[in-house]
Order: C-alpha cells, then sequence, then structure tokens
C-alpha cells in the first residue's frame, strides 16, 4: 500500500492562486480525487479523475497530474474557499481500498 | 435534494458498542453502495468498510474485522455502522459516504455530516 502526503497548509490572499500538491507512488496508476471540507459540514467532492469537475463546483477549481504528484489549483481565490482540502485515490491491492491524504488547510489572508 | 444525514453524537466507555445511522434521500437507495470512514483526532481519514445497499453484501476492512457491522434497512433507506469492543483509539468522527458507482470514477460523491464517538471512561 501508499500513502498521499499533502503540505499541512497553504496561505493566499484573496484573488491569487492557490496550488495544492497530493504526492503518492500510486498515483501514476490511479485517479485521483479531491474534497473541501468546512468546519462542521460535510466533505464537498471537488475534483475527480485527477481533473473533471463535478456539476455545480466553480471553474476556479482545478486539477492536474504528473508522475506520482496530483495538483488542485484554485485560480482567483474567495474568502469561501478557505477550508481543509485532502485527496484520496484507489489501493485495491493494498491494505486499504481508498487512500486518503493528510490534508490542507487554505488560509485567505 | 440528494443528502445523507447521520444520526448524534455519542459517548461510550470502553469495551461497549456503538451503532451510527445514515440516512439517504433524495435518490434510488438500492443503486449505490455506501462506504464508511473514519477520522481520528489529528489523522487522515481511514477506510471502514462497504455494504452493497443492494443486496446487502459487505466488506470490511482487516483492521476492524471482527468488530464492525454494516447493515441497511432498504425500506428506511438507512445504513447502520455497528462498533464494538470501544476502546479509547476509536475516538473519532464517523462517516458515511455514496460510492458514486463510476459516476465519478471511485470518488465519494456525496458525504454525511459526520457523527463524533468518543469513548472515555
Amino acid at each position: 500500500s501508499y500513502e498521499l502526503t499533502q503540505p499541512p497548509s497553504v496561505s493566499v490572499s484573496p484573488g491569487q492562486t492557490a496550488r495544492i500538491t497530493c504526492s503518492g507512488d500510486g498515483l501514476p496508476k490511479q485517479y485521483a480525487h479531491w474534497y473541501q471540507q468546512k468546519p462542521g459540514q460535510a466533505p464537498l467532492l471537488v475534483i475527480y479523475k485527477d481533473s473533471e469537475r463535478p456539476s455545480g463546483i466553480p471553474e476556479r477549481f482545478s486539477g492536474s497530474s504528473s508522475g506520482t504528484t496530483v495538483t488542485l489549483t484554485i485560480s482567483g481565490v474567495q474568502a469561501e474557499d478557505e477550508a481543509d482540502y485532502f485527496c484520496q485515490s484507489t489501493d485495491f491491492g493494498g491494505t486499504y481500498p481508498y487512500v486518503f491524504g493528510t490534508g490542507t488547510k487554505v488560509t485567505v489572508l | 435534494q440528494v443528502q445523507l444525514v447521520q444520526s448524534g453524537a455519542e459517548v461510550k466507555q470502553p469495551g461497549a458498542s456503538v451503532k451510527v445511522s445514515c440516512k439517504a434521500s433524495g435518490y434510488t437507495f438500492t443503486t449505490y453502495s455506501m462506504r464508511w470512514v473514519r477520522q481520528a483526532p489529528g489523522q487522515r481519514l481511514e477506510w471502514m468498510g462497504w455494504i452493497n445497499t443492494d443486496n446487502g453484501n459487505t466488506k470490511y476492512s482487516q483492521k476492524f474485522q471482527g468488530r464492525v457491522t454494516i447493515t441497511r434497512d432498504t425500506f428506511a433507506s438507512t445504513v447502520y455502522m455497528e462498533l464494538s469492543s470501544l476502546r479509547s483509539e476509536d475516538t473519532a468522527i464517523y462517516y458515511c459516504a455514496r460510492d458514486s458507482s463510476g459516476l465519478y470514477g471511485d470518488a465519494f460523491d456525496i458525504w454525511g455530516q459526520g457523527t463524533m464517538v468518543t469513548v472515555s471512561s
């Protein structure tokens, strides 16, 4: 099995771009998904299959993949984007079929 | 709208059991499997198991095998997760989350709000 590693925190000014990385040895072979979680709320899927955006998710959220790293990009960050973000992928041959990142706190300055 | 509503917070003594419910609404219950994950304080999310809501088949994480039981009531559109022989390390927020069944790959597309379970004497 493998682990997914994210930076603990990212700080960004309103209107700027936030980039959150997620690294793991299994990522070249498996898709990654991204979730937003605000305090006391259910997690919300914001990007699936590395770069696809569910309906209703603002266009400022985008995703990309390169080798063992996937990146969630929030362009033109707004105050409402302040939240925890975590990545998730699969490892069907490992101890757990679903693996999660350590989570990144995005702070809007 | 599509949503999952979980039961309220629980405080249990070590050795006891807890049963958390997850009521689905806004979609055909038996079309999507349901997964359970938990997040202990300061830890990443951890998958516990899932249930096929149509036929009731289950699969559990080896870590919880023998202690966790996931069931469903199709008439009530509700999934239950019971964890027994609780210990302090089981203190966590427990989430149910819907398997998107390929709609979004293998992502968890809808989540419950979470249920805080505290194990303390």
